[in-house]
């Protein structure tokens, strides 16, 4: 059973386009993060909703709106994409002491 | 604000070498310190954790102490195994407040060749 999934895996796009990432996670937890991933590998985060209510919101540019129908559930919308959106995003969530995240693969973005 | 720092890579060694690979911390309040680690083309999985000064997290061979002394959560084993080859990420999470994010270090990728 995948704790943590994300679709699509891999995301190959023209710039100026709008695109969606899909977070789904099944372990009961309340807490769902996006991270971002460079391409030197540095990890960042973006976005956190707990119970469907934003929490923490990073300095991310607007063309970047998180959505969470529910607390299973976590998708990131992304308008007017540029070059430099290219990056593996990763999902995560944690439960409700919000000790310990557990991540999905990820989605590599591949801005063209 | 908080930040943690880790040894630059790359790191390569022969298998059955020691690793150590270098965090400190710079936090207010008491984080929780964690180690996650990425295999080639996967997502992050967590290593080990540590929550309190002197805790020791450990698991698959690896160990880290929770130093407040010197705020360092240095990652180490024994004898690493090809199978280790991956980035290796320190990471906090603040005690603070409803803040719950964790602050990762720029990664070390390790290369252990047979």
């Amino acid at each position: 059973d995948t704790a943590v999934s994300q679709t699509p895996k891999y995301l190959v796009t023209q710039m100026g386009n709008d695109k969606s990432i899909k977070c789904e996670q099944n372990l009961g937890h309340d807490t769902m993060y996006w991270y971002k991933q460079d391409s030197k590998k540095f990890l960042k985060i973006m976005f956190s909703y707990n119970n469907k209510e934003l929490i923490i919101n990073e300095t991310v540019p607007n063309r970047f709106s998180p959505k969470s129908p529910d607390k299973a559930h976590l998708n990131l919308h992304i308008n007017s994409l540029e070059l430099g959106d290219s990056a593996v995003y990763f999902c995560a969530s944690s439960g409700r002491g919000r000790e310990t995240q557990y991540f999905g693969p990820g989605t590599r973005l591949l801005v063209l | 604000g908080n930040s943690v720092t880790q040894m630059e890579g790359p790191v390569t060694l022969s298998e059955e070498a020691f690793l150590t690979i270098n965090c400190t911390y710079t936090a207010t309040g008491y984080p929780s310190l964690f180690w996650y680690v990425q295999y080639p083309g996967e997502g992050l999985q967590l290593l080990l954790k540590a929550t309190k000064a002197d805790d020791k997290g450990s698991n698959k061979g690896f160990e880290a102490t929770y130093r407040k002394e010197t705020t360092s959560f240095h990652l180490e084993k024994g004898s690493v195994q090809v199978s280790d080859s991956a980035v290796y990420f320190c990471a906090l999470r603040d005690s603070g407040g409803s803040n719950y994010k964790l602050t990762f270090g720029k990664g070390t990728l390790l290369t252990v060749n047979p």
